[in-house]
This record gives C-alpha cells, structure tokens and sequence, in this order.
C-alpha cells in the first residue's frame, strides 16, 4: 500500500542545535511533495514544497528540505533550531488527485 | 483577510444526534477537502471536492457525508455520530484543482467530541 513514513514521532532538542526529520515515501513515479508545520493551537500552513527542479528546496523560517529520488525521501532540515520551532511537522506527499500525510513529529526546543 | 473559516470550533454532542461542521472559504479556490487528526495517525482525508457539485471519497469517508452546492462551502455531515468520530477536524481549500499539486489552506479547526 502506498504510505509515507516519518520516522521520528517525538524529537526534544535544545536551542541552536542542527533538525533532521525524516520522510520516506513508497509512491512510484512522479510525486510531490509538501512539509506542513502545526504551530500549538494553530492551523496547519505550509513550510516548503516540491514539484521539480532544484531538489534542494528552501522554505520559510530558515527550513529547508532535500528530494532524493533514489531513496524515496524528503528530509527536513535546519542548521540551527529555535524555540519558536516547536510545532508537529507532516509531511505530506500528492500524486494524481490524492494527497497522503505521514503521522507527523512533535519537536521540542528547550529553551 | 483571505481565510479558510469552520463552525463550530468545539463541540460535544451525543452518539446518534446528527451535526453538520460548516467550512467556508472566501479565495475562490477550486479544490476543498475535509481531514480528521488523531494522535498517532496524522491527518486523514475523509472526502475532498473538486468542483461544485462534484465530491468524492478520501482514505475514511465512513460515516461521514459532504456537499458542495457553492464553490465557496463545503460543509461536513455526520448523520448519525459514533464515539469512534471523537477527533480534531480540518477543512483545507487549494487555488487548483487538487489538494496533490498545490498548496493547501487550512481552517482553524473544530474539535468534535461525541459522548
């Protein structure tokens, strides 16, 4: 069954420290790509997203994300967190007329 | 202000008593799309629309119903609520025709809980 897969459920890091999440997906062909963020108590917005091109794609807030074809991921990446990060992040991939979103990761940044 | 609104934001109610979440969305998007998010499963799509009168099922459209008889709503029906329907709903709108290749808009959310 298609899926996708983030593998971190709760990720704790302090201030300053480098994020990775990760997400996997088991789409065949041509998919996009999407990171959600759900800041606490609001809504969901869009952090980056991926159609083509450049796979290295930059978003809002210093977060960036790398498409590896190969290896069916769209890891999520900051060089260096701030306590404002802390949200749950999905990841979400869109093919045809479906979208699926992984389980999302809960980050935590002490302060 | 471009916005995606539900009502009600929180309600309790109780099993059989049949309730409709209200979501309306004033950018003149084309695509809607209902969601529940349960602890531990993320969202789930329960039905989207792609057009005025054109809806279709997403991954848990059991026990659910939608309509969209005007481009701007898209409200969610739940004729006879279980137990099991206890979660946290979003609607989303999206400029083309699908949640797959645009972003998404997501309302506020209401919080369903049904005892």
């Amino acid at each position: 069954a298609q899926s996708v897969s983030q593998h971190n459920h709760h990720v704790i890091l302090s201030e300053a420290a480098s994020l990775e999440l990760g997400c996997n997906y088991s789409y065949g062909g041509t998919v996009n790509l999407f990171w959600y963020v759900q800041y606490p108590g609001q809504h969901l917005q869009l952090l980056l997203k991926y159609f083509s091109g450049d796979p290295l794609v930059k978003g809002i807030k210093g977060f960036e994300a790398e498409f590896i074809k190969s290896k069916f991921s769209f890891n999520l990446r900051k060089p260096s967190v701030q306590w404002s990060d802390t949200a749950e992040y999905f990841c979400a991939v869109g093919r045809d007329d479906k979208i699926i979103f992984g389980k999302g990761t809960r980050l935590h940044i002490l302060p | 202000e471009a916005q995606v609104t539900q009502n009600p934001r929180y309600l309790i109610t109780v099993t059989g008593k049949k309730l409709t979440v209200t979501c309306s969305q004033n950018m003149n998007h084309e695509y809607m799309s209902w969601y529940r998010q349960d602890p531990g499963l993320g969202l789930r799509q329960i039905y989207y629309s792609m057009n005025v009168e054109v809806t279709d099922k997403g991954d848990v459209p059991e026990g659910y119903k939608v309509s969209r008889k005007e481009k701007r709503n898209f409200p969610l029906i739940l004729e006879s609520p279980s137990p099991n329907q206890t979660s946290l709903y979003f609607c989303a709108s999206t400029p083309a025709a699908g949640a797959s290749t645009d972003t998404q808009y997501f309302g506020p959310g209401t919080r369903l809980t049904v005892l």
